[in-house]
């Protein structure tokens, strides 16, 4: 089983709806993230969670929210999709306090605002 | 952010050495210099890091110039398996910094 799981895997919604993609984890870390990547560009961070109660915006936060149900869990939302925000989401997750810090990542959702 | 240049694309042929060039060159003292892979298809993946040091483990080299203004990943046998989006990535020492992807450097292996 997948240490970092995501679901969907893939997702075609319309311009407006509300859209949510989940992140679990069973690596026991504390630090998880949300990435978006848009074809041939690199990752950009939407979103990162260090602990339970704490949520910090990455570079391209707007139109998007988090929320993180517990260790294991971390939520990212789109309020009201819009084709721009067609793109591939990553999950991933670290544990945090070392200086041999590793991000690991989830196979990826694959979403698409028609 | 301390940023890193890569170049776009590179070619190998198969079970020869590969070596992928980063430089930083604005790099600061407290940086670590991380390597991950994307494959097709797939999330990213740690490849190695490090500080000052040269580094050796199970799936790669990275050699640091001795400045640490460039760094070099070394694939000593590239398999077709290796054909992926190489990112080179500064990541500060101290707690709270996030790691930040650039376009990295898409790998072909040749038959």
């Amino acid at each position: 089983d997948a240490d970092v799981t995501q679901t969907p895997r893939n997702r075609i919604t319309k311009t407006g709806k509300r859209i949510m993609l989940e992140c679990s984890q069973t690596k026991g870390h504390d630090r998880m993230y949300w990435y978006r990547q848009d074809p041939g560009l690199g990752l950009r961070l939407i979103y990162y969670s260090f602990d339970v109660k704490d949520i910090n915006k990455g570079e391209i936060s707007d139109g998007y929210s988090v929320s993180r149900q517990a260790q294991a869990k971390f939520s990212l939302s789109l309020e009201s999709a819009i084709p721009n925000q067609t793109a591939l989401y990553f999950c991933a997750t670290s544990l945090g306090g070392t200086e041999n810090e590793k991000l690991f990542f989830g196979s990826g959702t694959q979403l698409s605002v028609l | 952010d301390a940023k890193t240049t890569q170049p776009n694309s590179m070619e190998s042929n198969e079970e020869e050495p590969v070596h992928l060039p980063c430089n930083h060159s604005t790099i600061s003292g407290t940086d670590y210099i991380h390597w991950y892979r994307q494959l097709p298809s797939q999330g990213p993946e740690y490849v190695i890091h490090g500080l000052t040091s040269n580094v050796n483990n199970r799936m790669a080299s990275l050699a640091i110039a001795e400045d640490r203004k460039s760094s070099t990943l070394i694939l000593h046998r590239a398999t077709l398996r290796d054909a992926a989006v190489y990112y080179c990535i500064l990541r500060p020492r101290f707690l709270g910094q996030n790691f930040v992807f650039g376009p990295g450097t898409r790998l072909s292996v040749l038959p």
